[in-house]
């Protein structure tokens, strides 16, 4: 079955601290997507990457970091520097392969992250 | 902003009652998926349409069903309403297949 654990439920930082937020997943699938979305106060789910499980290279995007290692079954996703407007609850989550793309979204329970001036 | 809109954004019924809620899909996007998110969880997937054919479900009972028209827009119908239904309703577009981009959402209370 697949799975995705997000073991840390809240995080507070204090602004400019770095803080990681992980995720742990499982699929018996050879080919999958893994995901990151942000979720502020509005409710709205807004989309930050996509990887697919051939693609292991890191990557960075301003502040945002992600390191994908298949052996540990993690991505783990952090910011840098971190700031009150990055205060959310984040997602991980995990799509099954249907010929080369991507099916519905398995999403973990959710990081809090709150960023304290 | 994607582009992905829903309606309405607050709705409150009782025990029972039958809900629609409609999604408008972003520019090009001709896939519809629906999500269900109970408060401090993550969203749990309800069913996509592709073409207006239901292309996947998830574990939500046949109470739960939708639509998808011919300009991809979509409707997530909801009879016999629980109270167990009260959530957040979301709503996702994409190509066939590709990255979903989220609505707003429609929060549901049901009393």
């Amino acid at each position: 079955a697949q799975k995705v654990t997000q073991a840390q439920t809240e995080i507070s930082v204090v602004e400019k601290e770095d803080v990681t937020l992980d995720c742990v997943y499982e699929t018996r699938d050879t080919t999958y997507y893994l995901f990151w979305y942000k979720q502020p106060p509005s409710g709205e789910l807004v989309f930050l990457i996509r990887r697919n499980s051939f693609d292991e290279q890191n990557e960075i995007s301003g502040r945002y970091s992600w390191n994908f290692q298949k052996s540990t079954s993690s991505f783990n996703f952090t910011i840098t520097a971190s700031q009150v407007v990055d205060s959310a609850v984040y997602f991980c989550a995990l799509s099954e392969n249907y010929g080369g793309s991507q099916g519905n979204l398995i999403f973990g329970k959710g990081t809090k992250l709150s960023v304290k001036p | 902003e994607t582009g992905v809109t829903q309606s309405p954004t607050h709705l409150i019924k009782t025990r029972g009652q039958q809900v629609t809620l409609r999604c408008s899909s972003q520019s090009g996007h001709n896939t519809v998926s629906w999500y269900q998110q109970a408060l401090g969880q993550g969203p749990q997937f309800i069913f996509q349409y592709y073409r207006e054919e239901e292309n996947g479900r998830g574990n939500f009972p046949p109470r739960f069903s939708g639509l998808q028209f011919p300009n991809y827009s979509s409707e997530l119908n909801v009879n016999a309403l629980e109270l167990d239904d009260s959530a957040l309703y979301l709503c996702a577009t994409s190509g066939f297949r590709e990255t979903q981009y989220f609505g707003p959402g429609t929060r549901l209370l049901v009393l």
